[in-house]
């Protein structure tokens, strides 16, 4: 069966300090894979998908950046963070079209 | 690009009557609409999902209802229990392979 790793679960970090987030798939092959953020109390913002190796489509511009590296790994980065780059960090995959959406179990990261 | 609108944003029932959550949608292209439960500090999962080709579909007390001329859905949950709790997030999905959730709706089940 397929299952979602993310990592990791919680992070406090200081403003202007790098960040890399990891996402890993397995038990599939060629699974779309997306990154969302979530703030507080609030809805899922699409950050990045990837349909593929090196296929990175950016939804909302700002200091970060997606790459995938691997069929089945996804990372998050950022050179400095924001104050405003706080939230709860979900990674997610589908496979096809009608593909539903399995969350990882997300990382809360908190920017002070 | 899609556009979905939830409604309400937040929700109060008595325990064992029924909830429906509504949510409208703008590409007349999007193909699939699943709903998700999210839990205080967890991840979001997959209650149910519909497809276009699809007008309903139940699974024990949740029901997903889908207008596509009117590009609306709905979920209904009927009986409300106690762990119904937590906030719903309906999504529809786009050719462009991305889900656009709603702004989501948080339902509290009174005992």
């Amino acid at each position: 069966s397929q299952t979602i790793h993310q990592w990791p679960a919680t992070l406090v970090q200081p403003v202007g300090s790098p960040l890399s987030l990891e996402c890993t798939v397995e038990g599939t092959s060629n699974p779309n894979l997306y990154w969302y953020r979530q703030a507080a109390g609030r809805g899922l913002q699409l950050l990045f998908y990837s349909v593929g190796i090196g296929q990175i489509s950016s939804e909302v511009p700002q200091n970060l950046s997606a790459s995938r590296p691997q069929d089945r790994q996804f990372i998050l980065s950022s050179k400095k963070l924001l104050l405003s780059d706080s939230g709860f960090y979900l990674c997610a995959w589908s496979a096809g079209e009608y593909g539903g959406y399995t969350f990882g179990s997300g990382t809360r990261l908190t920017v002070v | 690009g899609e556009n979905v609108e939830q409604h309400p944003s937040t929700l109060s029932v008595q325990e064992g009557d029924s909830a429906v959550i509504k949510c409208t949608y703008s590409d007349s292209a999007s193909n699939y609409f699943p709903w998700y439960k999210q839990e205080l500090g967890k991840r979001p999962q997959l209650i149910i999902d519909i497809r276009s080709n699809v007008g309903e579909k139940k699974d024990q007390r949740i029901a997903v209802t889908l207008n596509k001329t009117a590009k609306h859905f709905s979920l209904h949950i009927t009986e409300t229990q106690p762990e119904d709790s937590a906030v719903y997030f309906c999504a529809a999905r786009t050719g462009a392979q991305k889900l656009v959730f709603g702004q989501g709706t948080r339902l509290t089940i009174n005992p």
